[in-house]
């Protein structure tokens, strides 16, 4: 059975910084691209970042380019989301997702970001 | 970016009877390269990560209920279920895999009558 159980979450204030991670299971995790998608109540499903397998190349919404980066560790089953500089707007739930190539094909259950002051 | 527009936003319709979402895309989402449309649908129930149902946009995931069914082509995209029930109360999203950004549509409530 495939799982991804992000963690990391809370409440951060605006400028702050989070690290996101997302423990996999159930598949071989360096074969597949992972990606970070987040979801507002304002927003709808916002797609942030996606990651190739081996971790080589990496893909970012303009809106979060240069403020957050992702990586993987493939010895460990891991993804992360280093997120710096955040703001009020980046409030959301962020999903760990498994990718098929570019399609967002399974999802964890979502961890939760506050920026507030 | 490529706009998906989902309608409608919401719609209620009585126990066995169809439900049909609509996602018009932007762009054409037909890759040359393999002759596939780019256009996913996801089921979102309350408290629960979206589930991915139809991928290209008419191949149904494996375990989802061939009351659900993807058409389509080109820029305009149909998610139909064919006789709805109690637990298909959720909201449907259109998801395009075609080209960066990932964007998805705005998500259609769906309700009982």
């Amino acid at each position: 059975e495939v799982k991804l159980v992000e963690s990391g979450g809370g409440l951060v204030q605006p400028g702050g910084s989070l690290r996101l991670s997302c423990a996999a299971s159930g598949f071989i995790f360096s074969n597949d691209w992972m990606m970070w998608v987040r979801q507002t109540p304002g927003k709808g499903l916002e797609w942030v970042a996606t990651i190739r397998g081996d971790g080589g190349d990496k893909y970012y919404v303009d809106s979060v380019r240069g403020r957050f980066t992702v990586s993987r560790d493939n010895a460990k089953n891991s993804l992360y989301l280093q997120m710096n500089s955040l703001r009020v707007e980046d409030t959301a739930i962020y999903y760990c997702a498994r990718g098929s190539g570019w399609l967002v094909y399974h999802w964890g259950q979502g961890t939760l970001v506050s920026v507030s002051s | 970016d490529i706009v998906l527009t989902q309608s409608p936003d919401s719609l209620a319709v009585s126990l066995g009877e169809r439900a049909t979402i609509n996602c018009k895309s932007s762009l054409n989402l037909l890759a040359s390269s393999d002759n596939k449309y780019y256009l996913a649908w996801f089921q979102q129930k309350l408290g629960q990560p979206p589930k991915l149902l139809i991928y290209w946009a008419s191949t149904r995931e494996s375990g989802v209920p061939d009351r659900f069914s993807g058409s389509g082509s080109g820029t305009d995209f149909t998610l139909t279920i064919t006789s709805l029930q109690a637990e298909d109360v959720a909201v449907y999203y259109c998801h395009q895999h075609f080209h960066s950004p990932l964007t998805f549509g705005g998500g259609t409530k769906v309700e009982i009558k």
